[in-house]
């Protein structure tokens, strides 16, 4: 069965703490690609992984950090996470024409 | 700049047919984008559209007009199930996987 999946799927953490929110695919595809999802601001792109070692920022980059050093892992890395980035994360792999999102994380910073 | 257009609401009858608009503006265009997103799930794909004209896909089909800056989504037949917020998104080709999205659509089928 083609699957993305995200951990942790729910997590609440304070300012200023490191935390990474990981994400895996076993559909063997090359694009790989970040989002978060605010009420009245719709679905903003973070993060965007073509292949392996190649990543490029989306629309919100800013405060989030990424790695792609195998094709099937694309984690999402909050170096000191602010409440601003209080928000429901999806990540999303697929084709030219198409995405499969994973099941999304809730995270909250207090 | 980049602007992706689509109604914040629609209402229609279960049986009936509803076409929901997508305008865009981007700074590059390589391929349109429809996803369906229920209440607290995750989007999933519905329809890809990188030529003009009409993809058919069962009861949805997804028109592309590249000169106009416009797409649309037709669901035909509306079931309950079919409730749910539809995203329009654009990936824009000077950017290969850069991709933009409208705020979406909250559709609500009534009986």
């Amino acid at each position: 069965e083609a699957q993305v999946t995200q951990n942790p799927r729910y997590l609440i953490t304070v300012t200023g703490k490191k935390l990474t929110v990981t994400c895996s695919q076993n559909m063997n595809h090359e694009y790989m690609s970040w989002y978060r999802q605010d009420p009245g601001l719709g679905l903003r792109q973070i993060y965007y992984s073509m292949n392996v070692e190649v990543t490029d920022k989306g629309d919100v980059p800013e405060g989030y950090k990424v790695s792609r050093k195998e094709k099937r892992n694309f984690p999402l890395i909050l170096e000191s996470p602010s409440p601003n980035q209080t928000s429901l994360y999806f990540c999303a792999a697929g084709g030219l024409g198409e995405q499969y999102f994973g099941p999304g994380t809730r995270l909250t910073v207090t | 700049g980049q602007n992706i257009d689509q109604p914040t609401e629609m209402t229609a009858t279960e049986g009936a047919i509803v076409q929901i608009n997508c305008t865009y503006q981007t700074s590059g265009f390589n391929g349109l984008f429809w996803y369906q997103q229920h209440a607290g799930e995750a989007p999933t794909f519905l329809s890809y559209n990188v030529l003009d004209g009409l993809e058919e896909k069962g009861r949805f089909s997804s028109f592309l007009s590249r000169s106009k800056g416009y797409s649309y989504l037709l669901l035909k037949e509306l079931q309950m199930k079919d409730s749910a917020s539809y995203l329009c998104a654009v990936r824009e080709n000077n950017q290969g996987g850069k991709l933009i999205f409208g705020q979406g659509t909250e559709l609500s089928v009534k009986p």
